[in-house]
C-alpha cells in the first residue's frame, strides 16, 4: 500500500495563479483532511471529508475550495494565490472520525507564493 | 489551536537525558495522539491513548493520559539523535476532526 500520497512535493507560484494540491489515498479511508502547517502555528485544519460527496470547513478555509468526488481523491484548490498561502500543506486521511484510529499523513507539499 | 498547549515549545537535550513534553486541553479529551515530525517530512503516528490514566510505551517513549483526561505527557528516557525533531499532540473531542497543538522541537545533542 502506498498510503497517502500527495503531488507536488514543492511548487512556487506568482501571487494571483491557480494551482491544485492532489492528495490521494489507497486504505478505502472515509475520512480525509487537508492541514497546513506553518512556523510557531502549529497544524490547522483548512477542510474536510467524511465521504465522498460530503465536506466541510475547517479552522482556515479562506481562499481554499475542495471536492470529493470519489473515496480515493480529496484535491485541495487555491484558485488566486495569495503570499499569506505559502505554508507547508499535510493532506491526512484514516477510517472515519471517532473512529479510534490515528490519521495517516502524507509527506507534505512546500508551496511558495512570491 | 488554543485549546491545546504544549510546552516546552523548544528543548534542548544532551544526548541520554531524559525529557518530558506536555500537552493540556481545555476541554475534555476522547483521545490524545501523539505524533512524532523529522525536519522537512511527514508526521509518524507514535501512539494513541483513551482512557483516563492509560500508560503506553514504545521502545524508549512512554506516553500517559491523566485521570481528568486533560492532560497528557511524553517522555523520553536516554534520549539519542533519532529522538530529534517536532512533537505533536493531537486531541479527539469524540465526532469532530483532530485539533493539534503547536509542536515542541526536540534538539538532542552530543
Amino acid at each position: 500500500n502506498a498510503g497517502v500520497t500527495q503531488t507536488p512535493k514543492f511548487q512556487v507560484l506568482k501571487t494571483g495563479q491557480s494551482m491544485t494540491l492532489q492528495c490521494a489515498q489507497d486504505m478505502n479511508h472515509e475520512y480525509m483532511s487537508w492541514y497546513r502547517q506553518d512556523p510557531g502555528m502549529g497544524l490547522r485544519l483548512i477542510h474536510y471529508s467524511v465521504g465522498a460527496g460530503i465536506t466541510d470547513q475547517g479552522e482556515v478555509p479562506n481562499g481554499y475550495n475542495v471536492s470529493r468526488s470519489t473515496t480515493e481523491d480529496f484535491p485541495l484548490r487555491l484558485l488566486l494565490a495569495a503570499p499569506s498561502q505559502t505554508s507547508v500543506y499535510f493532506c491526512a486521511s484514516t477510517p472515519g472520525v471517532g473512529s479510534n484510529s490515528p490519521l495517516h499523513f502524507g509527506n507534505g507539499t512546500r508551496l511558495t507564493v512570491t | 489551536s488554543q485549546e491545546l498547549e504544549q510546552s516546552p515549545q523548544s528543548l534542548i537535550v544532551q544526548e541520554g537525558k531524559n525529557l518530558t513534553i506536555n500537552c493540556t486541553s481545555s476541554k475534555t479529551l476522547y483521545g490524545l495522539y501523539w505524533y512524532k515530525q523529522k525536519y522537512g517530512e511527514g508526521l509518524i503516528f507514535l501512539m494513541m491513548l483513551q482512557k483516563g490514566g492509560e500508560e503506553k510505551s514504545h521502545e524508549k517513549i512512554t506516553a500517559k493520559l491523566d485521570e481528568k483526561k486533560q492532560q497528557s505527557s511524553l517522555h523520553i528516557t536516554a534520549s539519542q539523535p533519532s529522538h530529534a525533531g517536532i512533537y505533536l499532540c493531537g486531541a479527539d473531542r469524540g465526532n469532530t476532526p483532530l485539533v493539534f497543538g503547536k509542536g515542541t522541537r526536540l534538539s538532542v545533542i552530543a
